[in-house]
């Protein structure tokens, strides 16, 4: 079965500084990792996603993520916040028997502060 | 492309009621999936269909629920005898055959549809 952790709920950071969130997955197969957003009261979207091919992976709105195999993380960075990067972001996987669905982290809710 | 929509964006109901929801998929997509999302949770997977057979189910997906995708276009998502538990808000998805198992497949989610239980 497959499984993510994301570190820390809430992160706030600072318009212009760097936006750190954390996710590790948990995979008995070679696992694809996904971002997506969530904007109050709409679905999902998704920002980037690894699928075995480069490590480093480059999403929309300026966001990347590196698949880190060693270290089982796939964290999502940009090098600078915008006020509009505020949302919650999920950390997904699928693997394994669960090839073709998502399992998704509890979420991270990310402030940016002015 | 008008992407996955889903009908209503928001339900009250009694509990006890019955409540269903619709979700069109993506045209070409032949795989459709729902998730349930409580406040300050992840989505949790229910279940997915290829065209219209029904393929996985949750151990969430209780007896009270039903999905279904009768003609491998819309799908619907009947609760009966909403409890205050079932308090969610339900998300639909789609994506081309195979779901994320292709590299290249995205799965697209609609809006999703709240239902508060009173």
């Amino acid at each position: 079965a497959q499984s993510v952790t994301q570190l820390g709920s809430h992160v706030s950071v600072s318009e212009g500084a760097l936006v750190l969130l954390r996710c590790n997955y948990s995979s008995s197969v070679p696992p694809y990792l996904f971002w997506y957003v969530q904007y109050p009261n709409q679905g999902l979207q998704l920002l980037l996603k690894y699928t075995s091919a480069a490590t480093l992976v480059k999403g929309i709105n300026g966001f990347e993520a590196e698949f880190k195999k060693s270290e089982t993380s796939f964290h999502l960075t940009k090098p600078s916040a915008h006020m509009s990067d505020a949302a919650e972001y999920f950390c997904a996987v699928s693997g394994g028997t669960s090839y073709g669905k998502l399992t998704f982290g509890q979420g991270t809710i990310l402030t940016v502060h002015p | 492309d008008t992407g996955v929509s889903q009908d209503p964006r928001h339900k009250i109901t009694k509990r006890g009621q019955n409540v269903t929801f619709r979700c069109d998929p993506i045209s070409e997509h032949n795989r459709l999936y729902w998730y349930r999302q409580t406040l300050g949770q992840g989505p949790e997977f229910l279940t997915y269909f290829q065209n219209e057979a029904q393929l996985e189910k949750s151990r969430l997906l209780s007896d009270r629920f039903s999905a279904e995708r009768p003609k491998g276009s819309f799908s619907t998502l009947e609760i009966q005898r909403t409890e205050q538990g079932d308090s969610a808000m339900y998300l639909c998805a789609s994506s081309p055959g195979g779901g994320t198992g292709v590299p290249g497949n995205t799965i697209y989610f609609g809006e999703g549809s709240w239902l508060t239980v009173v």
